[in-house]
């Protein structure tokens, strides 16, 4: 199956802070997608984007899928992005995805 | 649009026992998940519907577990003779049909714990 890798595996910033967060995955993928989970568990949808890019306010994210890659940007970090961040793809548009390990994000004020 | 809701939000059970969990998705999503995710882990897929099709399942899904959703919306995930193993959140995510945005929105999880 499909293998996904993040880096980094944590990751500690200061308030106002930019951050870039990878995903590597081993197979071409039709489907890919961010989530932030916040300290109660719920996992929130930030980006799908299994090519290309697409900004939403102080995040953005880049796929390029023909080296199996991609980067999520959070710029001017606060408090509240603090949480495990998690890329996940698939071979379909539906179907199931394949999460990788998540980065935990910890930003301090 | 009220989101993906999940019940019960905890669960804690004896070991041997049964459980079931309910997850309501968005009213227009046809498609639905069930997910697991243990401490320090990634959500791992468990099976999804299309309406009321079940089609796929992972091989984490033992034969204790069952999935239903019988007419199409709400889709129930039941544990027989529950393991210790067994505990972990239970997630549950909906998405709009095929040719649509294939984007996933979870509900907020089913906690099991199995003593």
């Amino acid at each position: 199956g499909i293998q996904v890798e993040q880096s980094p595996p944590d990751l500690i910033l200061q308030e106002g802070a930019n951050s870039t967060l990878r995903c590597n995955f081993s197979d071409s993928v039709n489907n890919l997608q961010w989530f932030h989970q916040n300290p109660w568990g719920q996992l929130i949808n930030l980006f799908y984007i299994p090519s290309g890019t697409k900004q939403n306010g102080r995040l953005s994210a880049t796929t390029v899928a023909t080296e199996r890659y991609s980067l999520l940007y959070i710029s001017s970090s606060q408090t509240t992005d603090s949480g495990v961040y998690f890329c996940a793809v698939g071979r379909n548009q539906g179907g199931k995805l394949i999460f990788g390990q998540g980065t935990e994000l910890s930003v301090k004020p | 649009d009220t989101g993906v809701s999940q019940n019960p939000r905890h669960k804690i059970t004896k070991r041997g026992q049964n459980v079931t969990f309910r997850c309501d998705p968005i009213s227009e999503h046809n498609r639905l998940y069930w997910y697991r995710q243990t401490l320090g882990q990634g959500p791992e897929f468990l099976t999804y519907f299309q309406n009321e099709a079940q089609l796929e399942k992972s091989r984490l899904l033992s034969d204790r577990f069952s999935a239903e959703r019988p007419k199409g919306s709400f889709s129930t995930l039941e544990i027989q003779r529950t393991e210790q193993g067994d505990s972990a959140m239970y997630l549950c995510a909906s998405s709009p049909q095929p040719g649509k945005s294939g984007e996933l929105f979870f509900g907020e999880g089913s906690r099991l714990t199995v003593l």
